[in-house]
């Protein structure tokens, strides 16, 4: 059981890139989200999903893209990496209403 | 718009004190969590409060929820170095879905000998 698996740990972009963060929990989570994390700024949510084929968009949507075609992977796309991505990104994930939610280790995205 | 404060966001305490942080928030909500980090790590589940009245207590630290006053507090007993770390309160609003947590702005704890 390896919780919520997040990857790269570390990453480096130049403006305009595309990447992809993935996000894969083994523990049957309906629930999944992304995060951002900003200093000053706590966390806001970027994109959910509350099981397979279904996701909505969070407070901060706008760069990113979501698809959340198994129960286990959650990948968030930058489509064109802008310098105010640059961040630490959270995956999160829970069982059901009202359970625990449990997060990743985190990305650090610096986007130059 | 749900929206979610924390008071105080910095503070300093002497080791063996009390204190307590705020979370308020301003729409109807059944559920709140807390949760810790420590620098450069992820956020900790502490606690998962889904009722009015609910109190929960683990070691040094205790959480309730008063949803009627839409505030919920977490109470730290005789503080020692280890709690230094910052805590984040996050809601769901009433109805909303539990993917789609607000987070206060996180109240960073120094616990000073």
């Amino acid at each position: 059981n390896a919780g919520v698996t997040q990857t790269p740990k570390f990453q480096v972009l130049k403006t305009g890139q595309s990447m992809t963060l993935q996000c894969a929990q083994d523990m049957n989570h309906e629930y999944m989200s992304w995060y951002r994390q900003d200093p000053g700024m706590g966390l806001r949510l970027i994109h959910y999903s509350v099981g397979a084929g279904i996701t909505d968009q969070g407070e901060v949507p706008n760069g990113y893209n979501v698809s959340r075609s198994t129960t286990e992977d959650f990948p968030l796309r930058l489509l064109s990496a802008a310098p105010s991505q640059t961040s630490v990104y959270f995956c999160a994930s829970s069982l059901s209403e009202g359970n625990t939610i449990y997060f990743g280790e985190g990305s650090w995205l610096t986007v130059v | 718009e749900l929206k979610v404060e924390q008071n105080p966001l910095f503070l300093s305490m002497q080791e063996g004190k009390n204190y307590t942080i705020y979370c308020n928030y301003s729409t109807t909500s059944d559920r709140l969590y807390w949760y810790r980090q420590d620098p450069g790590k992820s956020l900790e589940s502490l606690f998962v409060l889904l009722s009015n009245g609910a109190v929960k207590q683990e070691g040094r630290l205790m959480a309730s929820l008063d949803t009627k006053a839409r505030l919920s507090t977490l109470h730290i007993t005789a503080a020692v170095h280890d709690l230094s770390a910052t805590y984040f309160c996050a809601v769901v609003a009433l109805g909303g879905s539990q993917g789609n947590l607000i987070f206060g702005k996180g109240t960073k704890l120094s616990v000073k000998p």
